[in-house]
């Protein structure tokens, strides 16, 4: 199984702050990542796609880069609403793994 | 608005069977692969299992093959998830998730429903 290693696991944080979140893969992957969001008690919600697509809706101020092993997702100037947990996910191999989240916590 | 719900989750003994369901609305289900995914705090996020469009395709989570089926009811626009031979360490959250065509990219997720395995 690809295993997808997220740095750091938690971050305290204050309001616009920049933030970077980085995943590695433990293999090449290519471009298939993905980054959700979640809150608690709710189901993740997609942000990026193939590494740097944003997802329709979401704003602008996040972004996504990499390929290959390396992915970073940031958050250019974070929001109150930004405070959550942050997965990657591989697509391009079953299973599709998951990275073990970065908690984003107000400081 | 595009939903899914999950139902069918609950407490039950190891050994024993669980189906749960997943209802979407707001978009034309039977153009959409489905997924099921599974969350617990030591393990975070798993994917479980597969279905494409026409139900010609299912995909398992070695963790689960064999004991989990995933089915579809284009009919009534439900996903299923039918658990047999039950173990405590599928105790997990389970959700439901919208696979975009083409992509193994989860765009719309449920809110999950609890399945516990404990006697």
């Amino acid at each position: 199984d690809i295993q997808m290693t997220q740095s750091p696991s938690s971050l305290s944080l204050s309001v616009g702050d920049r933030v970077t979140i980085t995943c590695r893969a433990s293999q090449n992957v290519v471009s298939f990542v993905n980054w959700y969001q979640q809150k608690p008690g709710k189901g993740p919600n997609l942000l990026i796609y193939s590494a740097s697509t944003l997802h329709s809706g979401v704003p602008s101020r996040f972004s996504g880069s990499g390929s290959g092993t390396d992915f970073t997702l940031t958050i250019s100037s974070l929001q109150p609403e930004d405070f959550a947990t942050y997965y990657c996910q591989q697509g391009f191999i079953t299973p599709y793994t998951f990275g073990q989240g970065t908690r984003l916590q107000t400081k | 608005e595009v939903q899914l719900l999950e139902s069918g989750g609950g407490l039950v003994q190891p050994g024993g069977s669980l189906r749960l369901s997943c209802a979407a609305s707001g978009f034309t289900f039977n153009k959409y692969a489905m997924s099921w995914v599974r969350q617990t705090p030591a393990k975070g996020l798993e994917w479980v299992s597969t279905i494409t469009i026409s139900v010609t395709n299912t995909f398992y989570a070695d963790s689960v093959k064999g004991r989990f089926t995933v089915s579809r009811d284009n009919s009534k626009n439900t996903l299923f998830l039918q658990m047999n031979s039950l173990r405590a360490d599928d105790t997990a959250v389970y959700y439901c998730a919208r696979r975009v065509t083409g992509d193994i990219v989860f765009d719309i997720w449920g809110q999950g429903t609890m399945v516990a395995v404990s006697s």
